[in-house]
């Protein structure tokens, strides 16, 4: 079965320090992944795809076949970098996501 | 604001109450997801529709659930004989693409006393 890990429920950071959330996959084939944000009182929305290869926001997030691992990262957090990040990821000819259960990113200043 | 809107936004009951949850997606999207959230969990996929088919029901989906899309349009999620173990948020998705580039609802929030 599919499954999607991050272990963290919370991550804390200052202002302008690098940031890194984790998350881990299992599953057999080849999948997609992706991040999605949800900001305080806002809905759950798409951040970035792994087959975009893009940035967003100053995130990237590489995907590592090897280690299983699609973890985000940005080098300067934001004070409004904080919300609830998902890891997700969809095997390929199935037509669903599987959600990670969530970290919190939290940035002070 | 033409993005996906669920209805009611928060709904209270009593156990063994039946439930009727809606969603509208936006207008132009053929697939329209529900899933379910509970307290420090991520989503989970509960059915989908394309266009008025339903093409897959999930396990956690029991006979007391039941989902419909009549006409491709909008869906509702019906939840007969509530149950404590019910109470979650109901987040509504649609698409136009592949199942990983969903446009959220806000939720519809159920709590069963």
């Amino acid at each position: 079965a599919q499954r999607v890990t991050q272990p963290e429920k919370l991550l804390s950071v200052f202002k302008g320090a690098p940031v890194e959330l984790k998350c881990n996959y299992s599953y057999s084939g080849s999948p997609e992944l992706f991040w999605y944000v949800q900001y305080s009182r806002q809905r759950l929305q798409l951040l970035l795809r792994h087959i975009s290869r893009e940035s967003i926001k100053g995130f990237t997030a590489d995907l590592n076949k090897g280690e299983t691992s699609f973890h985000l990262k940005k080098p300067f957090a934001q004070e409004e970098d904080s919300a609830m990040y998902y890891c997700a990821l969809t095997p390929r000819s199935f037509q669903k996501l599987v959600f990670g259960t969530g970290t919190r990113l939290l940035v002070s200043p | 604001d033409t993005g996906v809107s669920q209805d009611p936004r928060h709904k209270i009951t009593k156990r063994g109450q039946n439930v009727t949850f809606r969603c509208d997606p936006i207008s132009e999207h053929n697939r329209l997801y529900w899933y379910r959230q509970t307290l420090g969990q991520g989503p989970e996929f509960l059915t989908y529709f394309q266009n008025e088919a339903q093409l897959e029901k999930s396990r956690l989906l029991s006979d007391r659930f039941s989902a419909e899309r009549p006409k491709g349009s909008f869906s509702t999620l019906e939840i007969q004989r509530t149950e404590q173990g019910d109470s979650a948020m109901y987040l509504c998705a649609s698409t136009l693409e592949g199942p990983g580039e969903l446009f959220f609802g806000e939720g519809s929030r159920l709590t069963v006393l």
